[in-house]
This record gives C-alpha cells, sequence and structure tokens, in this order.
C-alpha cells in the first residue's frame, strides 16, 4: 500500500537559518508529489508540486523540493526561515492526478526569533 | 471571489445528536471531498464524489454520511454512531477536466467538538 511518512513531527529553527522538512513516499509508480501548508485553525493550501517534470520544483514563499526517485524522497527546503513560516507542513502523494490522495502525518514547523 | 465556503466554522454537539456539516464550492470543481484531521495523523479521508448523485467511501466512512444533490453542494452528517466525532473536518474539490494537476483546494475547515 502506498504511504508518506515525515521525518519529525516538530522541527524548530532560527529566523534566517535554513529550513529542511523531509518526506518519503513508499510506491511503485512515479508519483504526483504535493506540499501544503496549514495555518492554525485554517485549511490547507498548495505550496508546491510535483507532477513527473522538473525534478527541483519551486513553489510559493520562497519554497522549493527535489523529487529524488532513487531515495524516494521530495524533501522541502527554504534558505532563510522568516517568523511567518511557522505552521504545519504535509507531505501528500497521488498515483495519478485521479487517484485519491495520500497525507503524510504533517511536520509542525517553529521558527525561533 | 472563487473558492470552498464551509461552515460552521465552531460547533458543539452533544452525545448521541446528528449534525450536519455544509460544504459548497464555486469553483465549478467536478470532484469534492471530505478529510477528517487529528493531531499527529495527517488527514484521513472520510467520502469523496466525483460527480453528482455519486460517492464512495474513503478510509473511515462509519459512522458519516454525505449526499451530492447539486454539484457545488456536499454536506457531511456526523451521525451519533461515531465514537469519537470531536476532530477538525476540512472540504476539498478538484477539478477532473484536463487542466486537472491533482491539486485540492481546501476549505477553513470545521471544528466539531462532542461534550
Amino acid at each position: 500500500a502506498q504511504s508518506v511518512t515525515q521525518l519529525g513531527s516538530h522541527v524548530s529553527v532560527s529566523e534566517g537559518a535554513l529550513v529542511l522538512l523531509r518526506c518519503n513516499y513508499s510506491s511503485s509508480v512515479p508519483p504526483y508529489l504535493f506540499w501544503y501548508v496549514q495555518y492554525p485553525n485554517q485549511g490547507l493550501q498548495l505550496l508546491l508540486k510535483y507532477t513527473s517534470a522538473a525534478t527541483l520544483v519551486k513553489g510559493i514563499n520562497g519554497f522549493e523540493a527535489e523529487f529524488k526517485k532513487s531515495e524516494t524522497s521530495f524533501h522541502l527546503t527554504k534558505p532563510s526561515a522568516h517568523m511567518s513560516d511557522a505552521a504545519e507542513y504535509f507531505c501528500a502523494y497521488s498515483k495519478t492526478s485521479y487517484d485519491k490522495v495520500i497525507f503524510g502525518p504533517g511536520t509542525s514547523l517553529s521558527v525561533i526569533p | 471571489d472563487g473558492g470552498i465556503t464551509q461552515s460552521p466554522k465552531y460547533l458543539f454537539r452533544k452525545e448521541g445528536q446528528n449534525v450536519t456539516l455544509s460544504c459548497e464550492q464555486n469553483l465549478n470543481h467536478d470532484a469534492m471531498y471530505w478529510y477528517r484531521q487529528d493531531p499527529g495523523q495527517g488527514l484521513r479521508l472520510i467520502y469523496y464524489s466525483q460527480i453528482v448523485n455519486d460517492f464512495q467511501k474513503g478510509d473511515i466512512a462509519e459512522g458519516y454520511s454525505v449526499s451530492r444533490e447539486k454539484k457545488e453542494s456536499f454536506p457531511l452528517t456526523v451521525t451519533s454512531a461515531q465514537k469519537n466525532p470531536t476532530a477538525f473536518y476540512l472540504c476539498a474539490s478538484n477539478t477532473l477536466g484536463s487542466t486537472n494537476t491533482g491539486e485540492l483546494f481546501f476549505g477553513e475547515g470545521s471544528r466539531l467538538t462532542v461534550l
């Protein structure tokens, strides 16, 4: 069965430091991969998506992610953390654009001033 | 502005009562979804619908019911059979047409608390 794992349920970084949120998926077919962000008591908003085009995907708010097939990973990075980046981040996977989306458990990001 | 509207945002329920959460979208999306969110568990799919008058069970459908009488509306009823209904409920939608990239569009959520 397909699944998504996110290493670290909580990550803390200092303002201005590198943000690295890890995501691994298990699938036997090339996936559709997504990162969503959720602020408290709000819905999810798409940060970026991989749909079999370029392996390095740029998203909103300075985030990017790299698809590595050999490692079955899709880690999210941002060079310099901002206070406004504090939120919950979800990695998600789908076999095709028509299949149901499977979400990872989420990583809560805290940014320390 | 186009989007997904969920109501109410906060809802309190006594044990044994059924409650209905509303989800309306004006994005002309074909498919609509209900997810349940609990701390540390990500999002779990309750029900989804890809066409009017048809819907499918997700991973945790027990104790829930839905209807899809109109394309833009997909209400979720949390019944008294749901053993642990306190959670944050999210409605989402997407198109199934040629522009579909798998991206889901979410509402702001409804927080249900059972007293």
